[in-house]
Protein backbone atom coordinates (compact mmCIF):
# COMPACT_ATOMS: atom_id res chain seq x y z
CA UNK A 1 0.00 0.00 0.00
CA UNK A 2 1.22 3.60 -0.59
CA UNK A 3 3.11 5.34 1.86
CA UNK A 4 4.05 8.82 2.95
CA UNK A 5 6.69 9.57 4.94
CA UNK A 6 7.95 11.98 7.82
CA UNK A 7 10.28 13.04 10.36
CA UNK A 8 8.80 11.97 13.58
CA UNK A 9 9.82 15.06 15.24
CA UNK A 10 11.22 18.84 14.44
CA UNK A 11 12.31 21.50 17.25
CA UNK A 12 12.74 24.76 16.83
CA UNK A 13 13.01 28.14 19.08
CA UNK A 14 10.54 30.53 18.89
CA UNK A 15 10.92 32.92 15.65
CA UNK A 16 12.91 30.59 13.81
CA UNK A 17 11.67 28.84 10.15
CA UNK A 18 10.41 24.95 11.01
CA UNK A 19 10.61 22.75 8.05
CA UNK A 20 8.24 19.56 7.67
CA UNK A 21 9.25 17.15 4.45
CA UNK A 22 6.55 14.56 3.07
CA UNK A 23 8.25 12.25 0.75
CA UNK A 24 6.25 9.57 -1.62
CA UNK A 25 6.50 8.29 -5.47
CA UNK A 26 3.34 9.53 -5.83
CA UNK A 27 4.03 13.21 -5.07
CA UNK A 28 5.29 14.30 -8.17
CA UNK A 29 1.82 13.68 -9.67
CA UNK A 30 -0.63 14.16 -6.56
CA UNK A 31 -1.72 17.19 -5.08
CA UNK A 32 -0.01 17.19 -0.77
CA UNK A 33 -2.30 18.87 1.81
CA UNK A 34 -1.23 19.51 5.76
CA UNK A 35 -3.13 19.36 8.84
CA UNK A 36 -2.17 20.60 12.13
CA UNK A 37 -3.51 18.58 14.74
CA UNK A 38 -3.01 20.17 18.51
CA UNK A 39 -3.55 18.38 21.67
CA UNK A 40 -7.36 16.65 22.13
CA UNK A 41 -7.95 18.59 19.00
CA UNK A 42 -9.37 17.25 15.76
CA UNK A 43 -6.84 18.46 12.68
CA UNK A 44 -7.05 21.41 10.82
CA UNK A 45 -6.28 22.22 7.64
CA UNK A 46 -3.60 24.21 6.80
CA UNK A 47 -2.67 24.14 3.51
CA UNK A 48 -4.21 22.40 0.51
CA UNK A 49 -2.77 21.79 -3.08
CA UNK A 50 0.41 21.57 -2.20
CA UNK A 51 0.92 25.72 -1.62
CA UNK A 52 -2.89 27.12 -1.18
CA UNK A 53 -3.28 28.65 2.52
CA UNK A 54 -7.22 28.33 3.52
CA UNK A 55 -8.78 31.55 5.10
CA UNK A 56 -8.43 32.04 8.66
CA UNK A 57 -4.82 30.35 8.24
CA UNK A 58 -1.91 32.77 9.00
CA UNK A 59 0.70 33.61 6.40
CA UNK A 60 3.50 32.06 8.02
CA UNK A 61 2.54 28.58 7.20
CA UNK A 62 3.56 28.01 3.35
CA UNK A 63 4.02 24.67 1.60
CA UNK A 64 5.89 23.37 -1.28
CA UNK A 65 6.40 20.64 -3.47
CA UNK A 66 9.03 19.27 -5.47
CA UNK A 67 10.02 15.27 -6.81
CA UNK A 68 8.55 13.51 -4.52
CA UNK A 69 8.58 15.74 -1.54
CA UNK A 70 6.51 18.47 -0.46
CA UNK A 71 7.58 20.82 2.25
CA UNK A 72 5.44 22.68 4.99
CA UNK A 73 7.52 25.58 5.94
CA UNK A 74 6.44 27.88 9.17
CA UNK A 75 8.07 31.03 8.94
CA UNK A 76 8.79 32.75 12.41
CA UNK A 77 7.49 29.83 14.10
CA UNK A 78 5.39 30.58 17.28
CA UNK A 79 4.77 28.65 20.50
CA UNK A 80 1.51 28.23 19.69
CA UNK A 81 2.64 26.44 16.46
CA UNK A 82 3.54 23.06 18.66
CA UNK A 83 1.60 20.24 17.34
CA UNK A 84 1.50 17.37 15.29
CA UNK A 85 1.33 18.03 11.57
CA UNK A 86 0.56 15.27 9.29
CA UNK A 87 0.75 15.45 5.22
CA UNK A 88 -2.14 13.88 3.43
CA UNK A 89 -2.18 12.82 -0.56
CA UNK A 90 -3.35 10.04 -2.37
CA UNK A 91 -1.78 6.99 -4.33
CA UNK A 92 -1.67 7.17 -8.54
CA UNK A 93 -4.78 6.02 -8.80
CA UNK A 94 -6.39 8.94 -6.97
CA UNK A 95 -8.75 6.74 -5.11
CA UNK A 96 -6.65 5.74 -1.70
CA UNK A 97 -6.39 8.29 0.06
CA UNK A 98 -3.25 8.17 3.03
CA UNK A 99 -1.24 10.42 5.65
CA UNK A 100 1.95 10.34 6.70
CA UNK A 101 2.93 8.96 10.01
CA UNK A 102 2.81 12.76 11.46
CA UNK A 103 5.75 14.93 12.48
CA UNK A 104 5.70 16.44 16.31
CA UNK A 105 6.45 20.25 16.12
CA UNK A 106 8.47 21.68 19.03
CA UNK A 107 8.82 24.93 19.01
CA UNK A 108 10.68 26.06 22.86
CA UNK B 1 -23.02 26.90 11.40
CA UNK B 2 -21.23 24.78 9.63
CA UNK B 3 -20.89 21.32 11.98
CA UNK B 4 -20.41 17.77 12.09
CA UNK B 5 -21.42 15.68 14.66
CA UNK B 6 -20.24 11.92 15.61
CA UNK B 7 -22.28 9.33 17.70
CA UNK B 8 -22.46 5.44 17.87
CA UNK B 9 -19.05 4.93 19.52
CA UNK B 10 -18.47 2.97 22.68
CA UNK B 11 -17.27 -0.48 23.93
CA UNK B 12 -17.77 -3.82 21.74
CA UNK B 13 -16.10 -7.29 21.61
CA UNK B 14 -14.10 -8.07 19.13
CA UNK B 15 -16.29 -10.21 16.48
CA UNK B 16 -18.73 -7.26 16.96
CA UNK B 17 -20.60 -4.66 14.58
CA UNK B 18 -21.13 -1.06 15.19
CA UNK B 19 -22.36 1.68 13.31
CA UNK B 20 -21.32 5.59 13.40
CA UNK B 21 -23.15 8.25 12.95
CA UNK B 22 -22.28 11.78 11.73
CA UNK B 23 -24.98 14.29 11.76
CA UNK B 24 -24.14 17.56 9.71
CA UNK B 25 -25.67 20.91 10.39
CA UNK B 26 -24.85 24.06 7.49
CA UNK B 27 -24.27 22.36 4.13
CA UNK B 28 -25.55 18.70 1.73
CA UNK B 29 -23.88 15.81 3.06
CA UNK B 30 -25.01 14.14 -0.80
CA UNK B 31 -23.71 17.24 -2.36
CA UNK B 32 -20.72 16.62 -1.19
CA UNK B 33 -17.75 13.81 -0.67
CA UNK B 34 -17.39 13.11 3.08
CA UNK B 35 -14.36 10.84 4.72
CA UNK B 36 -13.94 9.01 7.67
CA UNK B 37 -10.62 9.12 9.54
CA UNK B 38 -9.32 7.26 12.83
CA UNK B 39 -7.05 7.37 15.72
CA UNK B 40 -5.44 5.03 17.05
CA UNK B 41 -4.47 5.49 21.13
CA UNK B 42 -1.36 7.65 20.96
CA UNK B 43 -1.19 7.30 16.90
CA UNK B 44 -1.17 8.85 13.69
CA UNK B 45 -4.54 9.90 11.79
CA UNK B 46 -5.52 6.90 9.40
CA UNK B 47 -7.77 7.75 6.44
CA UNK B 48 -10.56 4.61 6.49
CA UNK B 49 -13.35 5.56 3.94
CA UNK B 50 -14.93 7.83 1.63
CA UNK B 51 -17.51 8.71 -0.38
CA UNK B 52 -17.89 10.81 -3.52
CA UNK B 53 -21.32 12.94 -4.19
CA UNK B 54 -22.14 10.58 -6.97
CA UNK B 55 -22.33 7.67 -4.36
CA UNK B 56 -18.99 6.33 -5.44
CA UNK B 57 -16.89 4.45 -2.46
CA UNK B 58 -13.56 3.93 -1.31
CA UNK B 59 -12.10 1.85 1.63
CA UNK B 60 -8.09 1.70 2.77
CA UNK B 61 -7.42 -1.43 3.26
CA UNK B 62 -7.20 -2.00 6.43
CA UNK B 63 -10.88 -2.03 6.64
CA UNK B 64 -11.93 -3.19 2.80
CA UNK B 65 -14.44 -6.02 2.77
CA UNK B 66 -15.32 -4.81 6.72
CA UNK B 67 -16.27 -1.27 6.89
CA UNK B 68 -19.34 0.13 4.56
CA UNK B 69 -19.79 4.13 4.23
CA UNK B 70 -23.14 5.30 3.16
CA UNK B 71 -25.30 8.24 3.64
CA UNK B 72 -29.13 8.72 4.47
CA UNK B 73 -30.10 12.19 2.57
CA UNK B 74 -32.83 12.96 4.60
CA UNK B 75 -30.94 12.67 7.41
CA UNK B 76 -27.96 14.89 6.38
CA UNK B 77 -26.36 11.93 7.66
CA UNK B 78 -23.16 10.12 6.83
CA UNK B 79 -22.85 6.68 8.19
CA UNK B 80 -19.82 4.30 8.45
CA UNK B 81 -21.25 0.45 9.37
CA UNK B 82 -18.37 -1.60 10.82
CA UNK B 83 -18.63 -5.43 10.91
CA UNK B 84 -16.10 -8.07 12.54
CA UNK B 85 -14.36 -5.71 14.59
CA UNK B 86 -10.67 -6.14 16.18
CA UNK B 87 -8.28 -5.07 18.38
CA UNK B 88 -6.92 -2.66 15.89
CA UNK B 89 -9.74 -1.01 15.03
CA UNK B 90 -9.97 0.75 18.55
CA UNK B 91 -9.37 4.32 17.88
CA UNK B 92 -11.21 7.94 18.02
CA UNK B 93 -13.34 8.07 14.74
CA UNK B 94 -13.83 11.45 12.88
CA UNK B 95 -16.00 12.13 10.04
CA UNK B 96 -15.06 15.02 7.89
CA UNK B 97 -16.02 17.09 4.76
CA UNK B 98 -13.67 17.29 2.00
CA UNK B 99 -14.28 21.05 0.11
CA UNK B 100 -14.10 21.42 -3.22
CA UNK B 101 -13.02 24.98 -3.27
CA UNK B 102 -9.96 23.63 -1.02
CA UNK B 103 -8.91 20.98 -3.34
CA UNK B 104 -11.17 18.60 -1.60
CA UNK B 105 -8.90 19.58 1.68
CA UNK B 106 -10.85 18.20 4.65
CA UNK B 107 -12.12 21.72 6.04
CA UNK B 108 -14.65 20.74 8.36
CA UNK B 109 -14.27 17.80 11.37
CA UNK B 110 -16.76 16.75 14.06
CA UNK B 111 -15.24 16.20 17.29
CA UNK B 112 -14.63 12.73 16.97
CA UNK B 113 -16.32 9.34 17.89
CA UNK B 114 -14.21 6.78 20.56
CA UNK B 115 -14.37 2.82 19.53
CA UNK B 116 -12.98 0.25 21.93
CA UNK B 117 -12.73 -3.39 20.71
CA UNK B 118 -11.80 -5.54 24.04
CA UNK B 119 -13.26 -8.08 25.45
Amino acid sequence: SYELTQPPSVSVSPGQTARITCSGDALPKKYAYWYQQKSGQAPVLVIYEDSERPSGIPERFSGSRSGTMATLTISGAQVEDEADYYCYSTDNSGNQRVFGGGTKLTVL
Amino acid sequence: EVQLVESGGGLIQPGGSLRLSCAASGFTVSSSYMSWVRQAPGKGLEWVSLIYSGGSTYYADSVKGRFAISRDNSKNTLFLQMNSLRADDTAVYYCARMEQQLGFGMDVWGQGTTVTVSS
